[in-house]
Parts: structure tokens; sequence; C-alpha cells
């Protein structure tokens, strides 16, 4: 079973409209940490937050929001007002350790497209 | 900008061919990786180096080999390489300090292996 499940495989929305992305986890540690990344069409990931398991309130930065729920293992990432610019795939990641080292397992991606 | 340079984009080889990828971070960290990124696949780790040692090897076939000479350049050096290895190779670094590490990313090496 995948470990980071990224159901959505591509979505596209108009400019302006609001757009969540959903991740669903798995994992067995109490003490694990969540990422999401932009893959840009240039192809570097850039990271855009970090959530340990302990910290459950959801966090704002500028159109970005994440909604974390331990209950139901997921972390999803929503962008207010889509712009263009926000086109691109993202990733969503687990970090946990696994035999004494740690681990990071990416989901598959979604590919937003954003529509002038 | 990442900090983390790859050379070359695009590199299009034979199956019979070596060459090698370049990866430099300009950033102080501490720890370089390889990751391939393949059509509808999560990202695989390849390598991790830390301290310019080798820390993990993720069953990667021996035909990709992978140098560390500093901590900020890595390299990936190709020999006789299928079809299926064709994909996007990204390097990243990180400051390896505990289990919250943020990985920097280069853009990455496009490679079509005909």
């Amino acid at each position: 079973a995948q470990k980071v499940t990224q159901a959505q495989t591509e979505i596209s929305v108009v400019e302006k409209e609001d757009v969540t992305l959903d991740c669903v986890y798995e994992t067995r540690d109490t003490t694990y940490y969540l990422f999401w990344y932009k893959q840009p069409p240039s192809g570097e990931l850039v990271f855009l937050i970090r959530r340990n398991s302990f910290d459950e309130q959801n966090e704002i930065s500028g159109r970005y929001s994440w909604n974390f729920q331990k209950s139901t293992s997921s972390f999803n990432f929503t962008i207010t007002a889509s712009q263009v610019v926000d086109s691109a795939v993202y990733f969503c990641a687990l970090s946990e350790f696994e035999e004494g080292n740690e681990k990071l397992t990416f989901g598959t991606g979604t590919r937003l497209t954003i529509i002038p | 900008e990442t900090g983390v340079t790859q050379t070359p984009r695009h590199l299009v080889m034979g199956m019979t061919n070596k060459k090698s990828l370049k990866c430099e971070q300009h950033l102080g960290h501490n720890a370089m990786y390889w990751y391939k990124q393949s059509a509808k696949k999560p990202l695989e780790l390849m390598f991790v180096y830390s301290l310019e040692e080798r820390v993990e090897n993720n069953s990667v076939p021996s035909r990709f080999s992978p140098e560390c000479p500093n901590s900020s350049h890595l390299f990936l050096h190709l020999h006789t390489l299928q079809p299926e290895d064709s994909a996007l190779y990204l390097c990243a670094s990180s400051q390896r300090q505990g289990r919250n590490e943020k990985l920097f990313f280069g853009s990455g090496t496009q490679l079509s292996v005909l």
C-alpha cells in the first residue's frame, strides 16, 4: 500500500478559483513529519511547508493554507484565489523512521493547471 | 534559484555510452541526495551522502555509480543504461540535524536512453 496517496492526478481550475489538493498518508510512527513541495515547469522541487505530527494547528501563509487532520491521516493543501503562477506539480511527503533510518516518502504528485 | 545546480539539463545517451551527471550545492549543507523521478511514480531516493560518506543506497543497479568528492559536489556516473532508466534525475541537499530537514532541489537532468 502506498504510504502517501495523492489521489488527484491532475486538476484544472480557472484563475481566481480556490483549489484543494488532497494528501492521505499511512504510518505506524507516533512522531512523523509531513511536507508539501511544489515543482514548477523549471523542474526543481521547492519546499512549501513542514509539519510535525504533534502540531495539528492549521497553517496559513498568504494564499496557501494547510489542513492537518490526524484522525483521517490527511494533510490537505488549499490555494485561495489561484493564479497562473500556481501551475505546477505538487508533492506531499512523509518523513518517518524505518529500521532506525529516517525515510522520506513522496506521493505521486498532483499536476495543477490554472487556466487564465 | 535554490542554491543547487545540476548539469547538464538534458542528456541523450545510447545504451553503451558512459556519462556523468553533476550536482553542486552552494548552501553549506552537509548532506546530498540523488532522486529519480519517473512519470506517474513517486520520487525514488537513490543515494544519500552525509558528510561525504554514503549512508543510503536503495537497491540501485550497479550501472548507476555515485561519487561525492566533497560536501559541495555530487556526481552520478552512468554506464550501460537501459531505456527504462530514462527519467528526470534530481539532486538535493540538506543540513542534516534531526528529523525535520528541508530538502533543496536542483532543476534536474532529463535523461533519455535510446
